[in-house]
């Protein structure tokens, strides 16, 4: 139990272009989800989490204009990379917790994003 | 800030031995503590947690300590194996449901 899947994987995309990343909680509802990104040999960034049906709140430095995430059911959130550059190549990670267990988070797969 | 760290960013142990992780934080509002064992190109998944009213907490080959009056935890493996090898990241949560990563210590064990 407590799968949460990412799609896609591994995107690669032109600069300035968007991209949209997508995190499902395939076996339990998710009531509040996290994204995370991390850079090579460096820890996971948080980068905001939201809860079911309203905004996300964001950690300091990220911009919410750039990282816009949506979690409008309790299965799914997305995060889109607006107007992407090169600085936003990154492996980025969504979790979940929810009504499986409150006290843990369960991770994605994660996706990569390369931008050229 | 970074509320949750871990100092050592790499650790190298025999096989059979005891490999020990450590990880340190500084809010007191932390009210439960996690450990994540994660590979290259994969999302952490989750090893074993411990809330904040208990000092040990034991799962097979893993043993979580915490000391809350030094705000420390420690991961304990015993005995290490090869396939343990990974990044290991400890986790906090602070009520209100937000969790905080150190930033990783990469086990290596060695056969």
């Amino acid at each position: 139990g407590a799968v949460v899947s990412q799609h896609p994987s591994w995107v690669i995309c032109k600069s300035g272009t968007s991209v949209k990343i997508e995190c499902r909680s395939l076996d339990f509802q998710a009531t509040t989800m996290f994204w995370y990104r991390q850079f090579p040999k460096q820890s996971l960034m948080l980068m905001a989490t939201s809860n079911e049906g309203s905004k996300a709140t964001y950690e300091q430095g990220v911009e919410k204009d750039k990282f816009l995430i949506n979690h409008a059911s309790l299965t799914l959130s997305t995060l889109t990379v607006t107007s992407a550059h090169p600085e936003d190549s990154s492996f980025y990670i969504c979790s979940a917790s929810g009504d499986y267990s409150y006290n843990e988070q369960f991770f994605g797969p994660g996706t990569r994003l390369t931008v050229l | 800030d970074q509320q949750v760290k871990q100092n050592s960013p790499s650790l190298s142990v025999q096989e059979g031995r005891i490999s020990i992780l450590n990880c340190d934080y500084t809010n007191s509002m932390f009210d439960y503590f996690l450990w994540y064992k994660k590979y290259p190109a994969e999302g952490p998944t989750f090893l074993i947690s411990i809330s904040s009213i208990k000092d040990k907490n034991e799962d097979g080959r893993f043993t979580v300590f915490l000391n809350k009056s030094a705000k420390h935890l420690s991961l304990h493996i015993v005995p290490s194996q090869p396939g343990d090898s990974a990044v290991y990241f400890c986790a906090a949560r602070r009520t209100g449901n937000q969790f905080y990563f150190g930033t990783g210590t990469s086990l290596t064990v060695i056969p």
